[in-house]
């Protein structure tokens, strides 16, 4: 199947840093891509929607302002925490999805583990 | 309500026993229906989408019950490898891209 990476696998902080994680497909061009946060034992929540060369759409919650999200070509996006605080820390695990649409799987990245302290 | 709820379990099932999970959702217009797998610390993977008609992959069936609004899924001669958190994920219809995750059930195959 599909390959996503994430970079950096994990991210330990000081509180008031930014954080920038990159999510790449590896093998095909992703119109779509999606940033999802998880909480430990808890369910994946979706953050925002990027699609290549347009702004990102957040989820209702999610701060728009702290999560910076650049999607510049078709095979990256970047999901910037910035003043990251304790509360912060999280898995962030990134998708993409080709250009098939709706219909088509989307791949997800190893994921991101942020703690910030 | 949540959107998708599961039994967050964990499930401790003998090797070999067969185990069913069932996956109840709130918006009657969700049109795609997918199973995910998620192992400890690692990113969900897609282990099969579910179609009305119910759908079987090897020790795997997938069923949807639109009326009841609920998915299910049933593993056969569990393995220790099937040790994991399986994931209810649906897809809204109008075209939108959201999948919305249920929280999980793990399981636990023991020996």
């Amino acid at each position: 199947g599909a390959v996503v990476s994430q970079h950096p696998s994990r991210v330990i902080c000081k509180s008031g840093t930014s954080v920038k994680i990159e999510c790449r497909s590896l093998d095909f061009q992703a119109t779509t891509m999606f940033w999802y946060r998880q909480f430990p034992k808890k369910s994946l929540m979706l953050m925002a929607t990027s699609n290549e060369g347009s702004k990102a759409t957040y989820e209702q919650g999610v701060e728009k302002d702290k999560f910076l999200i650049n999607h510049a070509s078709l095979t990256l996006s970047t999901l910037t925490v910035t003043s990251a605080h304790p509360e912060d820390s999280s898995f962030y695990i990134c998708s993409a999805r080709g250009a098939g649409g709706v219909q088509e799987t989307q791949y997800f990245g190893p994921g991101t583990r942020l703690l910030v302290l | 309500r949540k959107e998708v709820e599961q039994d967050p379990g964990p499930f401790n099932v003998p090797e070999g026993a067969t185990v069913a999970f069932n996956c109840t959702y709130s918006n009657s217009a969700s049109q795609s229906f997918f199973w995910y797998r998620q192992d400890c610390r690692k990113e969900p993977k897609l282990l099969m989408s579910v179609y009305s008609s119910g759908n079987e992959d090897g020790r795997f069936t997938a069923q949807l019950n639109r009326a009841s609004q609920y998915i299910s899924l049933l593993i056969r001669d569990s393995k220790l490898s099937d040790s994991a958190t399986y994931l209810c994920v649906v897809i809204e219809g109008g075209g939108g891209n959201k999948l919305t995750f249920g929280t999980g059930t793990q399981l636990k195959v023991e020996l």
